[in-house]
């Protein structure tokens, strides 16, 4: 079955970089578009960014256009997200998730458990 | 960006009634929207897609319906399992965006 695991969360100051990443197993990785979806405590959920099946398109959500930055890696099956700029807004559970479309960007079908992300004043 | 709109924001009901949801864009989407359930503690678990469609496993006491702007997700005979948080979201248009969550509580 499909198994995704994040990792790379932690704490850091305001103005900072982190960079997330996702391993995937149980499905064809090179085959399905990966977003990344996030959920500051007691939130919402807010979507940030999704890659397409090879890589070649990526859109973001308008509150992290130009900060951050996904990208994959089709031969390791690893997602990342390259985050620049941080405030405490950005403090949050990140969720790695497929989605539910082969070679298309709609609705992701099965997330991972998430990693938590600290930015401190 | 399409604004997505859940109402209401907390909802509670009884075991074994029903409880309905509902979910807005401030823009036409077609039938471009997917619905998740999220338990505490839990990551989202997709529930429907297309509107419609529901996803594999899911139960039918779930029922999504609607098209355009104005969406329903409809839960019949409620069981302890489904007092969680749902949250509705769109992808007929970029970026993605959902709405912020409605909660079902037990009365």
């Amino acid at each position: 079955q499909v198994h995704l695991v994040e990792s790379g969360g932690g704490v850091v100051q305001t103005g900072g970089f982190l960079r997330l990443s996702c391993t995937a197993s149980g499905f064809g990785f090179s085959t399905y578009g990966m977003h990344w979806v996030r959920q500051a405590p007691g939130k919402g959920l807010e979507w940030l960014a999704v890659i397409s099946y090879d890589g070649t398109k990526t859109y973001y959500g308008e509150s992290v256009q130009g900060r951050f930055a996904i990208s994959r890696d089709n031969y390791k099956k690893t997602l990342s997200l390259e985050m620049s700029g941080l405030s405490p807004e950005d403090t949050a559970v990140y969720y790695c998730a497929k989605d539910g479309t082969p070679y298309s960007g709609t609705f992701p079908d099965s997330w991972g458990q998430g990693t938590l992300v600290t930015v401190s004043p | 960006e399409i604004e997505m709109t859940q109402s209401p924001a907390t909802v509670s009901v009884s075991p074994g009634e029903s409880a309905t949801l509902s979910c807005r864009a401030t823009q036409t989407i077609g039938t471009a929207l997917a619905w998740f359930q999220q338990r505490p503690g839990q990551p989202p678990r997709l529930l429907v897609y297309g509107a419609s469609t529901r996803a594999s496993g899911v139960s039918a006491r779930f029922r999504g319906s609607g098209s355009g702007t104005e969406f329903t997700l409809t839960i019949s005979s409620l069981q302890s399992q489904d007092f969680a948080l749902y949250h509705c979201q769109q992808y007929g248009n970029w970026p993605i965006t959902f709405g912020q969550g409605t909660r079902v509580d037990i009365k």
